[in-house]
Parts: C-alpha cells; structure tokens; sequence
C-alpha cells in the first residue's frame, strides 16, 4: 500500500496569509491526525478526523482548522499566518478499528512552512 | 497529566555496542507506548509498540523495547548499532483521556549519533 502522503512538500509565506495543506492517508485508514513539529515546541497535536468528524483538538488558536472528506482525504487551514506557524506539519494515519485501542498511526514526510 | 520524558537529548554510541535510548511515562492506567524515529527532513517511521503481553517487544530494524511497569519506563534498545541508526528517536504515549483517540503525547526526542 502507499503511504501518507503530504502536499505540498515545501511552503513559503508571508506574514497575514493564510494556508492550506492536504493529506492523503494510507488507503482503508479512516482516521487522520495532524502534529506540529517545532524546534521549541517538540511535537504537538493539533487535531484528530475520524469519519469526517473531529474527534479530538489540541491546544491551538481557532486560525488553525481543519476538515476530512468522505474519502478520508484530509485537509488543515492557518488563517492570518504569524511568524511563530513556521513548522513541520506531520500529518498520520491510522484504522482506528476498535476506538482507541493500540492501532498504529502512521506519518507522512510532512509540509515544511515558512511564515516569512 | 499525561506526560512521556526522555531525559537524555543527544546518546553517541560507537558502532557495534548495544545502544538504549531512555524513555519514562506518566499516565493513568494501562499505558499504550510507542518509539518512532525521524531522519533529517523526513517524517516520522514506526519503530515498535507496547500494548500489552510480553514485557519486551520487538520492531523493525533490529530495534526492541523494554517495557518496565514498576519503573514506568520503555526504553529502546539495539544490541548492535549501525552509523545508519543516527537519527532522532521520539517515545510517545497514546493520550488515554477524553475517550477514543488516536492522539500522542510525544517526547521531547533523543538524537542518536553512531560513530564509525
């Protein structure tokens, strides 16, 4: 099976814009999650779709959103973009057959964002 | 709160020793744990993962895991190591609160660097 897939690859904006980036997850999987990943800050949740339903939301201002489409593609949206949204966004994978249990998430290569 | 330390940022081991990459959990009840590794600009690969059963699990790479209730810990281990091991190595714990979730609580990372 392929596995997650992450575009773009390489992000560079300005201040005040905003972004969108996508995921595909691994095929049959039907949760996704979303992570940052800062030198400062480690890596964080953002949040987590399941069934196109956020199931869960990590400590971030309401600029960062997200959705999940039918075909559990996935999207995340920063809006008013700060210098301080300069990351890694890991998107993951995952079944999550039996809620929650110990199902394996698996991550794609990321989107680097440079906020400018 | 759910937390995961790994108290050690960088580990240099000589190719050919056993290496360990530490890592301690604080959750409430049974812990789900898992190690994944980065390398430079990549995102993050599946190592191993503890659920329940045998307190020593085995992954991919040659890699296993000691999981240690009394001690609260699942450190990593390799009998060998390999230059190709140098990368970043985070621990991460599956978030236990808030019902069905796939969302970690990760490390802090551990940067392995394997000298020739």
């Amino acid at each position: 099976k392929a596995g997650v897939t992450q575009t773009p690859r390489y992000l560079i904006k300005t201040r005040g814009q905003q972004v969108t980036l996508s995921c595909s997850p691994i095929s049959g999987h039907r949760s996704v999650s979303w992570y940052q990943q800062t030198p400062g800050q480690g890596l964080q949740f953002l949040f987590e779709y399941f069934s196109e339903t956020q199931r869960n939301k990590g400590n971030f201002p309401g600029r960062f959103s997200g959705r999940q489409f039918s075909n559990s593609r996935s999207e995340m949206n920063v809006s008013t973009l700060e210098l301080g949204d300069s990351a890694l966004y890991l998107c993951a994978s995952s079944e999550l057959v039996s809620g929650g249990a110990g199902e394996t998430q698996y991550f794609g290569p990321g989107t680097r964002l440079l906020v400018l | 709160a759910q937390s995961v330390a790994q108290p050690e940022d960088q580990v240099n081991v000589a190719e050919g020793n056993p290496l360990t990459v530490k890592c301690t959990y604080s959750v409430s009840g049974n812990p789900y744990l898992f190690w994944y590794v980065q390398y430079p600009n990549r995102g993050l690969q599946f190592l191993l993962k503890y659920i329940t059963g045998d307190n020593l699990v085995k992954g991919s790479y040659g890699f296993e895991a000691e999981f240690n209730k009394s001690q609260t810990s699942f450190h990593l281990k390799k009998p060998s190591a390999l230059v190709s091991d140098s990368a970043l190595y985070f621990c991460a714990v599956r978030d236990r609160v808030g019902g069905a979730t796939n969302k970690l609580i990760f490390g802090t990372g551990t940067l392995l660097a394997v000298q020739p």
